[in-house]
């Protein structure tokens, strides 16, 4: 069974700390793993898609990381602000038998708070 | 481009009504997904579709069904509405290139269900 596990479950932290959010998998069929960013009665937005091919991706001041071989990804925001305040969640994608289609295997979440 | 949009954003059910939920997507995007999101469990997917005209099953089937009539429209049909369906539903849809197999999924808002 896949399993995607987010350490810590919540994470509190003044502003303009810098700051690590875990992801780790046991599938090693994992081949991709997306980070997204979820507001308080809102959709999923995409924030950094790491192919296996990369070991890491930018963007701002979010940086991910993915290490297939110890099944661990990490997403590092830096000078944190009130505004990151969200919930993360990160999810691997998992090949589906027989087909292309690639599914999505979501973590719990991480929910972070910035205060100010 | 509006996306990918859902409706209704909220409905209160009573056990044993059905609803149909709609989601549509402007993206021409081949693959379109059910996800259901429960507090403390993550995303988990329900149905998906490769294309118009298909459709599986996902983690969490049982109790629902789909269509995929149109290539922009996913339909998520609960027959028979139960209180362990009270959930938050969001729908995405995917575009994978062949080379990598990766398929960033795009979400739409979600749909607030409460079975009484």
């Amino acid at each position: 069974k896949q399993e995607v596990t987010q350490i810590p479950a919540a994470l509190s932290v003044p502003e303009g700390e810098n700051l690590v959010l875990n992801c780790s998998f046991t599938d090693s069929a994992i081949y991709n793993l997306q980070w997204f960013r979820q507001d308080p009665g809102k959709g999923l937005t995409s924030l950094l898609l790491i192919q296996s091919s990369q070991r890491e991706q930018t963007s701002g001041r979010l940086n991910a990381s993915l290490d297939k071989s110890s099944g661990r990804s990490t997403l590092y925001i830096a000078a944190s602000q009130p505004g990151d305040s969200a919930t993360y969640l990160c999810a691997g994608y998992r090949g589906d038998r027989g087909s292309t289609l690639g599914r999505l295997y979501f973590g719990r979440g991480t929910q972070l708070t910035v205060w100010p | 481009n509006a996306g990918v949009t859902q409706t209704p954003k909220f409905r209160v059910l009573k056990t044993g009504q059905s609803m149909t939920l709609l989601c549509a997507q402007d993206m021409n995007h081949e693959y379109m997904y059910w996800y259901r999101q429960d507090p403390g469990m993550g995303l988990r997917l329900i149905h998906y579709s490769v294309g118009e005209g298909t459709t599986a099953k996902g983690e969490v089937p049982d109790g629902y069904n789909v269509s995929r009539l149109k290539k922009q429209n996913f339909l998520l049909g609960l027959e028979s509405a139960a209180p362990s369906q009270t959930s938050v539903y969001f729908c995405a849809s995917s575009y994978p290139t062949l080379a990598t197999q990766t398929d960033t999924q795009y979400f739409g808002p979600g749909t607030r269900l409460t079975v009484l």
